[in-house]
């Protein structure tokens, strides 16, 4: 099956550093990707869509300056959380769809195993 | 702004039981609904997807309902087994793949 990893799949770090979280689909390829971020006993927000070649779309509240995500490749896309703060501590998840021959393959996302962050 | 909602928050339940979790959304007009169950410090597992033009998916012992013109799906776990304990997500998918989530139920299958 459709496998996506996460890479680093934990962090800490300090307040004011930059952090990049890899995710990469590593049997199938995919146009799009989805970063997701979990605070304890919550839910998963949708932050973006991490689109292959163009710029990514965010959504309602997401800062785009401080959350900037790379989509380089097919199989990869990356997220920096830049000068990280303790309120940036958090559970982020990226998730992909399945891309063959210029069609989307299914409507299964594939989500990733998570990066969790702590900012000190 | 499409919500989701999932009741109970939190259900523990002994070994054997059938059970039923319940996911509402206030928009109708979705693509599909997927269940995920989640374990701790983890990510995603897709359990079952029901497109919007379906009623229902199985799979093994798992069995999801959709109801789109009431805005209601549920879950159905037969035979609980401890480990079906984990966090259960209900996802509607809007337009461009965009999925929004219920805040889970915690279920507990004690042995």
């Amino acid at each position: 099956g459709a496998v996506v990893s996460q890479h680093p799949s934990w962090v800490i770090c300090k307040s004011g550093t930059s952090v990049k979280i890899e995710c990469r689909s590593l049997d199938f390829q995919a146009t799009t990707m989805f970063w997701y971020r979990q605070f304890p006993k919550q839910s998963l927000m949708l932050m973006a869509t991490s689109n292959e070649g163009s710029k990514a779309t965010y959504e309602q509240g997401v800062e785009k300056d401080k959350f900037l995500i790379n989509h380089a490749s097919l199989t990869l896309s990356t997220l920096t959380v830049t000068s990280a703060h303790p309120e940036d501590s958090s559970f982020y998840i990226c998730s992909a769809r399945d891309w063959l021959a210029g069609e989307i393959v299914g409507e299964t996302q594939y989500f990733g195993p998570g990066t969790r962050l702590l900012v000190l | 702004k499409q919500e989701v909602t999932q009741i109970p928050a939190a259900l523990s339940v002994p070994e054997g039981e059938n059970l039923v979790l319940n996911c509402s959304f206030t928009d109708s007009a979705i693509y599909n609904l997927q269940w995920f169950r989640q374990d701790p410090g983890k990510g995603l597992t897709s359990l079952l997807l029901i497109q919007s033009s379906q009623r229902e998916q199985t799979s093994g012992r798992l069995n999801a309902s959709l109801d789109k013109s009431s805005g209601r799906s549920t879950l159905y776990i037969a035979a609980s087994q401890p480990g079906d304990s984990a966090t259960y997500l209900c996802a509607v998918a809007g337009g461009g793949s965009r999925l929004t989530f219920g805040e889970g139920t915690q279920l507990t299958v004690n042995p």
